[in-house]
């Protein structure tokens, strides 16, 4: 498969803590996306990574990429309760025009006020 | 975000009937998807359209079907659906279908079969 793989798959922190989810994927891939999924709603796109890339930042958000790990970290700093989500990397595996994304099942992120 | 709009946002149906699941997005974009996610599973892609031209139908039942008039909307056709069906069905579109393209998803239609 060449899904991403989210760890952990549950994360329970305290509001002001960071908050790291992992990622692991298999094969090549172009780009790296991760996405946040608040219950009941679809998702959104937070930070894409592309292969040459090695950090990327975001307000809050921090995006590594390791690919010789095949392996990217999402940090959240200074967790707010809002940021309890659901949250998806995304691999982008994709050749010639043919572009499509493989999403892993996630990591839930449950920040307590 | 209400860039791209799905309805109904939630539908109960029976095996036997047919419904249909809409799609519109207001952002512009040539490339669409319909994406199923179920409980503990990845996101799992059914199609994508390019320029409303169908590239990618991934192994999905025939009791889906997709349809794309233009490049703004989106069904998918429902008939004799198995109770495994029940599902979120998430839509999502992107400015073009090349490398590198973040997706916008809608807030997805719950669909629960009996």
């Amino acid at each position: 498969s060449q899904q991403g793989e989210e760890d952990p798959q549950a994360l329970s922190i305290q509001e002001g803590e960071n908050a790291t989810m992992n990622c692991s994927y298999k094969t090549s891939i172009n780009n790296l996306q991760w996405y946040r999924q608040n219950s009941g709603r679809g998702l959104v796109h937070l930070i894409l990574i592309r292969s040459n890339e090695r950090e990327k930042h975001s307000g809050r958000l921090r995006v590594t990429l390791d690919t010789s790990k095949k392996s990217s970290s999402l940090l959240i700093t200074a967790s707010r309760a809002a940021d309890t989500a659901s949250y998806f990397c995304a691999t982008d595996h994709s050749g010639g025009s043919n572009y499509k994304l493989t999403f892993g099942k996630g990591t839930l992120l449950t920040v307590n006020p | 975000e209400t860039g791209v709009t799905q309805t109904p946002r939630h539908l109960v149906m029976g095996m036997t009937n047919k419904k249909s699941l809409k799609c519109e997005q207001h952002l512009g974009h040539n490339a669409m998807y319909w994406y199923k996610q179920s409980a503990k599973k990845p996101l799992e892609l059914m199609f994508v359209y390019n320029f409303k031209e169908q590239t990618e139908n991934n192994s999905v039942p025939s009791r889906f079907s997709p349809e794309c008039p233009n490049s703004s909307h989106l069904f998918l056709h429902l008939h004799t659906l198995q109770p495994e069906d029940s599902a979120l069905y998430l839509c999502a579109s992107s400015q073009d279908p090349g490398t590198g393209q973040p997706q916008h998803f809608g807030d997805g239609t719950r669909l629960s079969i009996l």
